[in-house]
């Protein structure tokens, strides 16, 4: 089956350092999504990207999505004990039959 | 605030007990989905209904089930409860499979 896989699983940065995690499918995905879990909290909602090659910013995140639709990225500019959190990416299969989420990476931050 | 409810928050019950999990759905969404999370784990699939249909199936032991009411509250059934069940238990709801899902709070089940 499908499967969603990121690295890395955890990240340790000092506040202000950058950030990236990646995000990488099995299959092809008809469009990705990023969710971000506070601790102690639920998955919310950042962002859906859909077109092959797409790039959106939200203020110091920044999502990419492959040109083959099989991987993404997202990128924190100076890193705030804020962004602390667990950032899964998800995305449904072409077929619609299932909805799968990659393992998730830790951020922990210093300030 | 998601807009999507669950209940119990906290659940303490014995191995071998029975338990339903609820869940009402965001207004006008008609996808629900159930998701379990062990300790510092990510979130397993286990199954999601459309409209009051069963759409897709995840790692969903036999020992679990679920269903959507009309009203479109879905509830998960777990039974036979065994310790490694203990696990927070999501559940998200979308207006259709490929659109972005909101989740609830969670309910924390403890099963002793």
């Amino acid at each position: 089956g499908q499967q969603v896989m990121q690295i890395p699983q955890y990240q340790h940065v000092q506040e202000g350092e950058d950030f990236t995690t990646y995000c990488n499918s099995s299959t092809t995905l008809s469009n990705i999504q990023w969710y971000k879990q506070r601790p102690g909290g639920h998955p919310v909602f950042l962002i859906q990207l859909v077109k092959s090659g797409e790039v959106k910013k939200q203020k110091r995140l920044t999502f990419q999505f492959g040109e083959a639709k099989k991987n993404s990225s997202l990128h924190i500019t100076a890193t705030q004990t804020t962004d602390v959190g667990t950032y899964f990416c998800a995305g449904p299969d072409n077929y619609g039959q299932n909805f799968v989420f990659g393992p998730g990476t830790r951020l922990s931050a210093l300030p | 605030d998601s807009g999507v409810t669950q209940t119990p928050k906290h659940l303490i019950t014995a191995t071998g007990q029975r338990v339903t999990l609820r869940c009402s759905p965001r207004s006008g969404d008609l996808s629900v989905y159930w998701y379990q999370q062990s300790l510092d784990q990510g979130l397993q699939f286990l199954i999601q209904y459309y409209n009051g249909e069963e759409r897709a199936k995840g790692n969903i032991l036999e020992r679990f089930s679920a269903q959507q009411f009309p009203d479109l509250h879905s509830e998960l059934n777990l039974s036979s409860l065994e310790l490694g069940d203990s696990a927070l238990y999501f559940c998200a709801s979308s207006e259709d499979n490929r659109d972005e899902q909101f989740f609830g709070p969670g309910t924390r089940l403890t099963v002793l």
